[in-house]
């Protein structure tokens, strides 16, 4: 079945340092999904990713598909406190529909 | 709008006890989705469905069972529990499953499920 690596699977930063989190897929996604759970909270929806090739940003986030659909990265400048917590990627695979999640990365900031 | 509920919140339960955890949507989605988490491993799909009536088995069905009367709610059983059992639980619920939008998923609060 299909199955989402995602590394790092922690990533202490320094505040106002920048970072980037990785997500890939054994097969060609319909699309990508990231997601943010802050610590004892839960997943929330971040932004969506379809085509090849995209990129998009929500302030100092910025989301990008590859060109096979295969892999996703997430990269956040100048990061603060408020980044903290874990960020999953989810893909929607071609033939079911079904989101298969990467097992998150971990944040945490250094004041 | 409520968004996703889950109770209840907490629970800890002896090896070979029961339990139904209840997940509830007030946004008229047709897909809901049971997940457990656990440290290191994501979010594995144990029992999904597709509309009211009907259910399917995920990633990680054994152990478990599903049931989606009404279009609103969507229970988890445990029938016997076991010490593996104990996870975090979020239930999840989506408009659509398709590229063309709506498919994110809106996730409840999650119960934490511990199993002696």
């Amino acid at each position: 079945g299909q199955q989402v690596m995602q590394i790092p699977q922690y990533q202490h930063v320094q505040e106002g340092e920048d970072f980037t989190t990785y997500c890939n897929s054994s097969t060609t996604l319909s699309n990508i999904q990231w997601y943010k759970q802050r610590p004892g909270g839960h997943p929330v929806f971040l932004i969506q990713l379809v085509k090849s090739g995209e990129v998009k940003k929500q302030k100092r986030l910025t989301f990008q598909f590859g060109e096979a659909k295969k892999n996703s990265s997430l990269h956040i400048t100048a990061t603060q406190t408020t980044d903290v917590g874990t960020y999953f990627c989810a893909g929607l695979s071609l033939n079911d529909y079904k989101l298969s999640f990467g097992a998150g990365t971990t944040v945490t900031v250094r004041a | 709008n409520a968004g996703v509920t889950q109770t209840p919140k907490f629970r800890v339960l002896k090896t070979g006890q029961s339990m139904t955890l209840l997940c509830a949507q007030d946004m008229n989605h047709e897909y809901m989705y049971w997940y457990r988490q656990d440290p290191g491993m994501g979010l594995r799909l144990i029992h999904y469905s597709v509309g009211e009536g009907t259910t399917a088995k995920g990633e990680v069905p054994d152990g478990y069972n599903v049931s989606r009367l009404k279009k609103q709610n969507f229970l988890l059983g445990l029938e016997s529990a076991a010490p593996s059992q104990t996870s975090v639980y979020f239930c999840a619920s989506s408009y659509s499953v398709t590229s063309r939008g709506g498919n994110e998923q809106f996730f409840g609060p999650g119960t934490r499920l511990t199993v002696l």
